[in-house]
């Protein structure tokens, strides 16, 4: 049981530069989220998918885009890459339906992007 | 604004020793806390508490959460050098679930 899955792991992007990281998940969650974490402020919310078919705004969405492929599929898009969207990036996934209150989370291994 | 604050920060302890690890927080509606370990990657699940009072236990691993002074305790007993990671509260409403910094704790042989 693969549970969440990343891609890629790593990643260096000029500034300015588009990229997408990917997320699946093969638990039958209904609920997915992306995450970011920065050093000495925690896992930060940037979109969640409460849902098939629905996408909301988390804590820090500005500079990125999310698509909810299907029920196991999670995508988050940076349009146009940003020195401050250095991170490490977490896809999350929930069994119920709801916001990022809802539940217990799954966490993916984590993608470290680097923006140049 | 709901904030969660975790300390100490980070903590370096030997082999067999006890530690507390330390979440306070304010949020409205409060609905649940959370604690996560994270080692190299994804942080993964180790309690909720939703009730004062109310001691959750696995192994060497206990927590308590106190809802009228706002906190949460991770106590961890006999420690091995496999409980080096990063520990994480988080605290949720209806709406939203917000996490700590972290606390960092090694253990030495």
């Amino acid at each position: 049981n693969a549970g969440v899955t990343q891609t890629p792991k790593f990643q260096v992007l000029k500034t300015g530069q588009s990229m997408t990281l990917q997320c699946a998940q093969d638990m039958n969650h209904n609920s997915m989220y992306w995450y970011r974490q920065d050093p000495g402020m925690g896992l930060r919310l940037i979109y969640y998918s409460a849902s098939e078919g629905t996408t909301d705004k988390g804590e820090v969405p500005n500079g990125y885009n999310v698509s909810r492929l299907n029920k196991r599929e999670f995508s988050l898009r940076l349009e146009s890459a940003a020195p401050s969207q250095t991170s490490v990036y977490f896809c999350a996934s929930s069994s119920t339906s709801g916001g990022p209150g809802a539940n217990v989370l799954t966490f993916g291994a984590g993608s470290r992007l680097t923006v140049l | 604004e709901d904030k969660v604050v975790q300390s100490p920060l980070s903590l370096v302890v030997h082999e067999g020793d006890t530690v507390t690890l330390n979440c306070s927080y304010e949020v409205t509606n409060f609905r649940s806390l959370l604690w996560y370990k994270q080692e190299k990657k994804a942080p993964t699940f180790l309690f909720m508490l939703t009730s004062s009072g109310i001691e959750k236990k696995s192994g060497r691993l206990s927590s308590i959460l106190d809802k009228k002074e706002l906190f949460s305790i991770l106590n961890i007993t006999a420690t091995q050098t496999g409980d080096s990671a990063v520990y994480l509260c988080a605290v949720a409403n209806n709406n939203d679930m917000r996490f700590g910094a972290g606390t960092r704790l090694t253990v030495k042989p």
